[in-house]
């Protein structure tokens, strides 16, 4: 079936610097890209998406870039606060349902 | 304000028990999951519904069954629980695959 890989799976970063989760998608058929962050104890929340129309989106301190040749895409959060930190998790849109990466456990250093 | 509610926040099960975790929304969404979530193994699809009485397993449904009555309430019944089946439970909803996702709170579900 299809997959989606993401990747680091923990990524620690300084409080002030930037981070990068990158995700590979399988199914060339594709057309939705979407970031969720859940906090602890909380449930999954959409923070961006990207639709395949178009290479860049950006809100604030987060951006998302995609590759379709490559089907790769990516979440930049720029100037990292503390209440970053929580699980992100990537997805596809793959025969009407999404396919979802692993997550990444963003930790963010004082 | 999106509303998906389950029925449990946490949920103590005997082994052999059957379990039934309920799901209801208050969007009108035609599209309802059960996703079992695990350290490391992110979200994984347990069974979907695009429609009442309409059901599709997905990735993980060994073990699970499920009813979808009315268009509001999804339920996931494990039908003789096992030890290997606690888990984080998450229903979402939405009205397309290229559309927003909307979470329940979960249900942190423990068989001993």
């Amino acid at each position: 079936g299809e997959n989606v890989e993401q990747h680091p799976s923990t990524l620690s970063v300084q409080e002030g610097d930037s981070a990068v989760i990158k995700c590979t998608y399988s199914d060339s058929a594709s057309n939705y890209f979407p970031w969720y962050k859940q906090e602890l104890g909380k449930r999954p929340q959409l923070i961006i998406d990207i639709r395949s129309n178009v290479g860049e989106k950006k809100d604030q301190r987060i951006a998302v870039t995609l590759n379709k040749t490559a089907k790769h895409f990516s979440l930049h959060i720029t100037e990292t606060q503390p209440e970053d930190s929580a699980v992100y998790f990537c997805a596809a849109n793959s025969n009407y349902q999404l396919i979802w990466g692993a997550g990444t456990k963003l930790i963010i250093k004082p | 304000d999106v509303k998906v509610t389950q029925s449990s926040r946490y949920l103590v099960k005997r082994t052999g028990e059957k379990v039934f975790l309920e799901c209801v929304q208050d969007m009108d969404h035609e599209n309802m999951f059960w996703y079992r979530q695990d350290p490391g193994l992110g979200l994984r699809l347990i069974y979907f519904s695009y429609d009442v009485k309409m059901k599709e397993k997905g990735d993980i449904p060994e073990g699970y069954s499920v009813s979808r009555e009315k268009k509001e309430r999804f339920s996931l019944i494990l039908e003789s629980a096992s030890t290997n089946q606690t888990s984080m439970y998450l229903c979402a909803i939405d009205s397309g695959s290229n559309t927003e996702a909307f979470f329940g709170q979960g249900t942190r579900l423990t068989v001993v």
